[in-house]
């Protein structure tokens, strides 16, 4: 069974920079899509961006300038840090595995099958 | 970025009720289209992978279809536990969106 766990502070304060880590247990980080995600408080689902095993990334654009993620795949791990936080950053943020299908033998980097339970993070003076 | 439009946003309904959503895509995203529920307090649930795929493990009172820009997702007869928000999602094009859910309760 893969299980994923976020890990870092519940509050920031407005320009600071977020670290969070995913630590995986049950699987390989050499293989699949991971991703973080957020969600606000009472909306909606927001990629954030996702590192593949091979270290290769993409970002959404409204956050790029802003987000590095990285991979540890001997800690079995992956991170994400988001700059300059504003109260808009406030979230639930969730690390994710992008699913493997096995009917064609792709890794797809959306289809989230495995998530964390979410770490919230509130962006506050 | 590709827009991702669930309708509806809300829906009452009873068990045993069998209960459509469609999400619509801004531009063709063939079948890169994934469905997922999510409970109160709880990450989302994979129930349905590339349009129709159902995920193993996952009820078949559960199905999806559609290609292109119109999609559907269908619940044939509503179980007590079905009673959550559901998600669309594109991978076709990055960033990847969701769409922006629909809440299933009660009647």
């Amino acid at each position: 069974q893969v299980l994923l766990q976020e890990s870092g502070p519940g509050l920031v304060k407005p320009s600071e920079t977020l670290s969070l880590t995913c630590t995986v247990s049950g699987a390989s980080l050499n293989t699949h899509y991971w991703s973080w995600i957020r969600q606000p408080p009472g909306k909606g689902l927001e990629w954030i961006g996702y590192i593949h095993y091979s270290g290769g990334t993409n970002y959404s654009p409204s956050l790029k300038s802003r987000v590095t993620i990285s991979i540890d795949t001997s800690k079995k791990q992956f991170s994400l840090n988001l700059s300059s936080m504003t109260a808009a950053d406030t979230a639930l943020y969730y690390c994710a595995r992008g699913y493997y299908d096995s009917l064609t033998g792709y890794y797809l980097s959306g289809a989230f099958d495995s998530w964390g339970q979410g770490t919230r993070v509130t962006v506050s003076s | 970025d590709i827009q991702m439009t669930q309708s509806p946003s809300s829906l009452s309904a009873s068990v045993g009720d069998r209960v459509t959503i469609t999400c619509q895509a801004s531009q063709d995203i063939s079948n890169t289209l994934n469905w997922y529920q999510q409970k109160p307090g709880k990450a989302p649930k994979l129930l349905i992978y590339d349009a129709s795929n159902l995920k193993a493990g996952v009820p078949s009172r559960f199905s999806g279809s559609g290609s292109g820009t119109d999609f559907t997702f269908t619940i044939s007869s509503l179980q007590p536990e079905d009673f959550a928000t559901y998600y669309c999602e594109q991978y076709d094009s990055l960033p990847i969106t969701f769409g922006q859910g629909t809440r299933l309760d009660i009647k």
